[in-house]
């Protein structure tokens, strides 16, 4: 089944305790975005990837970070959480990098920073 | 830069009753605009896309959306809702960049009553 995974779906953890939140997609699509979701915000992008080694940020990238080693990865790291960084969190893919492209997205992370 | 405005932050309808979902964003030239839904607990998923040809976007679940150039609006439509839809509704848009690069909406909570 074509699908977009993330790992863990539910973390608390403390201010300053580096975490990584994984997102794997079997579809061999190119581009690759993180975004948070906060209420009456809609969903913000963190950083996105066109492709392997080659990422950017999004609008809202302070404190985070990502790496794209292979194709079907693109992690987020965050490493010294802090409160404001409590929130929900989806991985995207699409197939290409055209602004017509669908994203496809993950069932989300949901972070809790204490 | 482009934004996606959603006046309608919460809305609760009767099961059968008629939906529309405003969605207005700013952008001067051409636009590509989506509308994702989120059911409770689930991933976002795409309901209809526009980039070119007939202003009237028919997608999955009997939603359909018309884009008004003049207007800069591109409103989700429902003639006849069911508990089912109760989700929150973001619309999109991918303008200018010439690649990916989703702008949401806050999003519209819809609530139906059986």
């Amino acid at each position: 089944e074509a699908q977009v995974t993330q790992n863990p779906r539910y973390l608390i953890t403390v201010t300053g305790k580096k975490l990584t939140v994984t997102c794997s997609q079997n579809m061999n699509h190119e581009y690759m975005s993180w975004y948070r979701q906060d209420p009456g915000l809609g969903l913000r992008q963190i950083y996105y990837s066109m492709n392997v080694e080659v990422t950017d940020k999004g609008d809202v990238p302070e404190g985070y970070k990502v790496s794209r080693k292979e194709k079907r990865n693109f992690p987020l790291i965050l490493e010294s959480p802090s409160p404001n960084q409590t929130s929900l969190y989806f991985c995207a893919s699409s197939e290409g990098t055209a602004d017509t492209d669908t994203q496809y997205f993950g069932p989300g992370t949901r972070l809790t920073v204490l | 830069a482009q934004s996606v405005s959603q006046h309608n932050h919460h809305v609760i309808l009767s099961e059968a009753a008629s939906l529309e979902l405003g969605c207005n964003y700013s952008y001067g030239g051409t636009v590509n605009l989506f509308w994702y839904v989120q059911y409770p607990g689930q991933h976002l998923q795409l309901l209809l896309k526009y980039f070119s040809g007939d202003p009237l976007v028919k997608g999955i679940k009997g939603f359909e959306a018309e884009f008004i150039k003049s207007k800069f609006s591109f409103n989700l439509r429902k003639p006849s809702v069911q508990w089912s839809d109760t989700a929150e509704y973001f619309c999109a848009v991918t303008a200018g960049t010439g690649f990916q690069k989703l702008v949401f909406g806050t999003g519209t909570r819809l609530l139906v009553s059986p």
